[in-house]
């Protein structure tokens, strides 16, 4: 069964830093990975998707990688701002589910500091 | 494009009543939505996977009869959950894949937040 854990679970950073979210996954028969933003209420913001034949998606300040082979994705935020705070999840599709759902992590939540 | 609502997007009500959510794919059709649970602090489960014009699938622990999901067309599905207990109180979230795109990809509605007192 398919488990997403994401780390560190909060994180608080003064703005102008850059950082790395990680995310890890126990199946790496992934199809690809989706990192989302979800603001306090609110539903999800996709970010970023990584196919599972890619190594790096970017947007923007935003840059994901993706190591199947070890079963990791890292999110990299570069100059943070007081905007970016918010929590980051990461989700890959189930495929042992319901017709390819996905699987969420608990998420970062990301304090930005001004 | 592949914009998701959902109404309400808030709603309280009292113990034992029952509460009906919508989901709407805005901009294009949806072959499947999912509908997605999240108590505070944890991540979203999914709750059931519903396809138009056919039964939902429901996960293991989700109780049906309770949380009855119509999927009428292929741009609206409906969640009602009956009654409701405080137990109940979450954030509920669908999302819908897109037809004719990635397999996988999904775009997720705005969320509703259910109190129930």
């Amino acid at each position: 069964k398919q488990e997403v854990t994401q780390i560190p679970a909060a994180l608080s950073v003064p703005e102008g830093e850059n950082l790395v979210l990680n995310c890890s996954f126990t199946d790496s028969a992934i199809y690809n990975l989706q990192w989302f933003r979800q603001d306090p209420g609110k539903g999800l913001t996709s970010l970023l998707l990584i196919q599972s034949s890619q190594r790096e998606q970017t947007s923007g300040r935003l840059n994901a990688s993706l190591d199947k082979s070890s079963g990791r994705s890292t999110l990299y935020i570069a100059a943070s701002q007081p905007g970016d705070s918010a929590t980051y999840l990461c989700a890959v599709p189930n495929y042992g589910g319901s017709q390819g759902n996905l699987i969420f992590g608990k998420g970062t939540k990301l304090s930005v500091k001004p | 494009g592949a914009v998701v609502s959902q109404h309400p997007s808030w709603v309280i009500c009292k113990s034992g009543t029952s509460v009906k959510i919508e989901c709407r794919s805005l901009d294009f059709q949806a072959t499947t939505m999912f509908w997605y649970r999240q108590f505070p602090k944890q991540s979203l489960m999914l709750m059931a996977t519903s396809n138009e014009g056919s039964k939902a699938t429901y996960e293991q622990g989700v109780e049906k009869d309770k949380f009855l999901i119509n999927h009428a067309s292929l741009t609206l599905s409906t969640l009602t959950v009956t009654s409701a207990h405080p137990e109940d109180s979450s954030f509920y979230i669908c999302s819908a894949r897109v037809r004719g795109r990635d397999y996988n990809e999904q775009f997720f509605g705005p969320g509703t937040r259910l109190t129930v007192l």
